[in-house]
């Protein structure tokens, strides 16, 4: 059974810095990870997606790398702001087309 | 707004009653998926749509619960005798074919009293 893991549970940085989120699993057999963004009481927001064939994805200050024969993917996100405060998941594909979800890192970034 | 949108946003029952949610996709995608999120944890896989036929129904989903896409086009989800472990958000997401980017909703948050 797939087991998705995000480390570290939770993380409080100052603005300005950069920072990386973590992101394992347990299977290697996955068709895609996508990162995403979920806001207090919110639906969740796609930020990436990357292919198992990629090994990362951009989008502004966000670089998602994925090493899919060690199990791991990680989130950079540059220059942090108080805007980028929210839970961010990962979740991969697996065959049959759903995602198993990781518990999410609680990102708080202080101004 | 041409995204997923999920009614109601909000919902609460008393234990024992019935409810039904309903999740509108993205126009074009034939996909269809219904998830579940408590306090704390990543959403939880319930059961998935192509266009009007249902492929897969997780152990979660028990069978107070039930599911249906008419016309492969808006899909609901009624919980019968709602249980106060029943009280969480139910998320509903969407996607093109293929193993394509998931697109998912505001979701329906319950809670059972």
């Amino acid at each position: 059974k797939q087991e998705v893991t995000q480390i570290p549970a939770a993380l409080s940085v100052p603005e300005g810095e950069n920072l990386v989120l973590n992101c394992s699993f347990t299977d290697s057999a996955i068709y895609n990870l996508q990162w995403f963004r979920q806001d207090p009481g919110k639906g969740l927001t796609s930020l990436l997606l990357i292919q198992s064939s990629q090994r990362e994805q951009t989008s502004g200050r966000l670089n998602a790398s994925l090493d899919k024969s060690s199990g791991r993917s990680t989130l950079y996100i540059a220059a942090s702001q108080p805007g980028d405060s929210a839970t961010y998941l990962c979740a991969v594909e697996e065959y049959g087309n759903k995602l198993v979800f990781g518990a999410g890192t609680i990102l708080r970034v202080k101004s | 707004d041409t995204g997923v949108s999920q009614d109601p946003r909000h919902k609460i029952t008393k234990r024992g009653q019935n409810v039904t949610f309903r999740c509108d996709p993205i126009s074009e995608h034939n996909r269809l998926y219904w998830y579940r999120q408590t306090l704390g944890q990543g959403p939880e896989f319930l059961t998935y749509f192509q266009n009007e036929a249902q492929l897969e129904k997780s152990r979660l989903l028990s069978d107070r619960f039930s599911a249906e896409r008419p016309k492969g086009s808006f899909s609901t989800l009624e919980i019968q005798r709602t249980e106060q472990g029943d009280s969480a958000m139910y998320l509903c997401a969407s996607s093109l074919p293929g193993y394509t980017e998931a697109f998912f909703g505001q979701g329906t948050r319950l809670t059972v009293v």
